[in-house]
């Protein structure tokens, strides 16, 4: 079966550019998640939707990161006025349900550079 | 509170040795330690896992230890194979919703 999938897999942007990842979950999976993943780290925690809605959002790191998912399958995440600092990998999971131990499946993830 | 502090940083090991990657956390609520297997490229892949009521959990060659006293828990690759070259990250969440707070990583090289 198709796992999670990514696109654009990279994307090259300017300084104060607007840019939109978008992650396609595994079928049936009600949670998603987006972590951040620069280099050299582990992933860091951006924002988990349970369903339709934003059960924890506490990761997003400012107001120029939004993330929506509007029919509780397809996610994306929205970063307004790119910084150089927002260079890294953003990665999506998805799990059959949010919380105790179903397992998260991570897609690729997207490579994004902001020159 | 929220961290998860990883170690060592990188790790080279011949092969048919045992490799050996510790992590610590300081959150009690933490509840679900999961290992996570990354290959360049790739989205991290998930390992093997424990809940805290155990103390060791084994699948295959690999191996997670428990320490629910001390705050640790250390994964053990055992007949390591250049195949297991890889980023290892540990992680914990809570029940309280699933998010994945990750160590810092472990570049593992198993050489030939």
């Amino acid at each position: 079966g198709a796992g999670v999938s990514q696109t654009p897999s990279n994307k090259v942007t300017e300084k104060g550019k607007y840019v939109e990842l978008r992650c396609d979950p595994i079928s049936g999976h009600t949670a998603l998640y987006w972590y951040r993943q620069s280099l050299g780290q582990g992933p860091e925690f951006l924002i988990y939707f349970q369903g339709t809605g934003a059960a924890d959002d506490s990761g997003l790191p400012n107001d120029r990161f939004f993330a929506v998912r509007p029919e509780g399958s397809v996610s994306t995440l929205k970063i307004q006025r790119t910084e150089r600092g927002d260079s890294a990998v953003y990665l999506c999971a998805s799990s059959r349900r949010a919380g105790g131990t179903d397992t998260q499946y991570f897609g690729p993830g997207t490579r994004l550079t902001v020159l | 509170q929220q961290q998860v502090k990883q170690s060592p940083q990188s790790l080279i090991v011949q092969k048919g040795g045992i490799s050996i990657i510790n992590c610590a956390y300081e959150n009690t609520a933490f509840d679900y330690f999961p290992w996570y297997q990354q290959f360049p490229g790739k989205g991290p892949a998930l390992l093997i896992a424990i809940r805290p009521d155990v103390s060791e959990k084994k699948e295959g060659r690999f191996t997670i230890s428990f320490n629910k006293s001390a705050k640790q828990f250390s994964l053990h690759i055992m007949d390591s194979q250049p195949g297991d070259s890889a980023t290892y990250f540990c992680a914990a969440s809570s029940n309280q919703g699933g998010k994945l707070i990750f160590g810092q990583g472990t570049e593992l090289s198993v050489k030939p």
